[in-house]
């Protein structure tokens, strides 16, 4: 069965402390891994695909690395207006896609 | 570009009543599909459309009906509520295989 697992649960940073969020899937036959971002009260909005592993993608304050077995998507310096619950979510073979249950993610000034 | 839109917002229903959670989209996007987000839960596929005319079921289809006439709309039905379908409703469309899915603002159901 496939699986996705995000940790930690929740993370309160302060201003300008990086760290990084962790997604671990066990899928069979991984067509790509998708960050998502939501809000309070939105969908969640799309930030990021990797493929293969090694693969990395860059926005702003946020960078999104793969391995074979996770996902980490790290935060440098954030800002307050990165508080937000971070998805990640695989897809496998015959486009299903599996969610994690989602980082919330608290940035204090 | 109004993407992906969902109606109601928030709605409270008895349990044994019906509704429909309208969704439609304006990107001209093949791939439909219908989630529900629960505490602790994540989000959970609900069903899904490739196509108008085509539809199949996710993980959790029980109780849910969907329909597929046009490629813009895709509506969820409920033919009679349940307290355990208390939830947050989202729809999202998606492109060719492998682009990411494009979500509504969910519609927040309570189920009394």
């Amino acid at each position: 069965e496939d699986q996705v697992t995000q940790s930690p649960e929740a993370l309160r940073l302060q201003e300008g402390e990086s760290s990084s969020l962790n997604c671990s899937y066990t899928v069979s036959g991984l067509r790509g891994l998708f960050w998502y971002r939501q809000d309070p009260g939105k969908g969640p909005e799309f930030l990021f695909t990797l493929y293969s592993a090694g693969e990395e993608k860059e926005k702003e304050r946020l960078k999104a690395t793969l391995t074979k077995k996770e996902s980490f998507l790290h935060i440098t310096a954030p800002k307050p207006e990165d508080s937000a619950t971070y998805l990640c979510a695989a897809k496998a073979a015959g486009n299903k896609l599996t969610f994690g249950g989602g980082t919330r993610v608290l940035v204090k000034p | 570009n109004a993407g992906v839109t969902q109606t109601p917002k928030f709605q409270v229903l008895k349990t044994g009543q019906s509704m429909t959670l309208q969704c439609a989209q304006d990107m001209n996007h093949e791939y439909m599909s219908w989630y529900r987000q629960d505490p602790g839960m994540g989000l959970r596929l609900i069903h899904y459309s490739v196509g108008a005319g085509i539809t199949d079921q996710g993980e959790v289809p029980n109780g849910y009906n969907v329909s597929r006439s046009t490629t813009e709309d895709f509506p969820l039905r409920l033919l009679s509520a349940a307290p355990s379908q208390t939830s947050v409703y989202f729809c999202a469309s998606g492109g060719r295989e492998n682009s990411p899915l494009h979500f509504g603002n969910g519609t927040r159901l309570t189920v009394t």
